[in-house]
């Protein structure tokens, strides 16, 4: 089961919005709505922003939203903050009843 | 509140095996499935199994198996992930978290570093 792919870094202003793609296979991103978003910073453990494509848990920020087209979903990050900077990884369920990471993106707020 | 404990850092020789438990508690120890994530260093996530507590079943990413086991104690409410014929490519942080939704994970362990080195 190959890495879901997204690009390794993304930036933007404060007060922009940016997206990270996720693209995968039918056999995962595609085959169910079940991609989920993870923030990272350094040395810490990973957070849930979204679940099931477009989901957000209690008390993760509006700015936060997913989508998915096919095989291919997008965290948008709206009205970029200092925050925000960090590792994001996508995960999808897969339809051998496993899952699969994102190769990582890292975000820079400029 | 929920938590989830891990086991402490291992240093292991190349060939052996690794032992890491995970203690989860604030929640009733068979409603949610445990995964095991890990992490080299300066890596990306790599998922690498689930299991549920209830049952005992568990699943693993194909590249670990064959060396790679999850069993749990229902007794003393703890998960543990044993990994065997450690090799360098092995050397990282190896997360338990909780299976929340349908297909989300919530509360993550602390992380346990296994390094291996000869």
């Amino acid at each position: 089961q190959s890495a879901l792919t997204q690009p390794a870094s993304v930036s933007g202003s404060p007060g922009q919005s940016i997206a990270i793609s996720c693209t995968g296979t039918s056999n995962d991103v595609g085959g169910s709505n079940s991609v989920s978003w993870y923030q990272q910073h350094p040395g810490k453990a990973p957070t849930l922003m979204i679940h099931e494509v477009n989901n957000r848990p209690s008390g993760v920020s509006d700015r936060f939203s997913g989508s998915k087209s096919g095989n291919t979903a997008s965290l948008t990050i709206s009205g970029l903050q200092a925050e925000d900077e960090g590792d994001y990884y996508c995960t999808s369920y897969t339809t051998i009843k496993t899952y699969v990471f994102g190769t990582g993106t890292k975000v820079t707020v400029l | 509140q929920v938590q989830l404990v891990q086991s402490g850092a291992e240093v292991k020789d190349p060939g052996a095996s690794v032992k890491v438990s995970c203690k989860p508690s604030g929640y009733t120890f068979t409603d949610h499935y445990i995964h095991w994530v890990r992490q080299a260093p300066g890596q990306g996530l790599e998922w690498m199994s689930w299991i549920i507590p209830n049952s005992g079943d568990s699943k693993c990413a194909q590249r670990f198996q064959g060396r790679l086991t999850m069993t749990r104690d229902t007794s003393i409410s703890t998960i543990y992930m044993e990994l065997s014929g450690l090799t360098s490519d092995d050397t990282a942080i190896y997360y338990c978290t909780r299976g929340k939704y349908r297909y989300a994970y919530d509360y993550w362990g602390q992380g346990t570093l296994v390094t291996v080195s000869s």
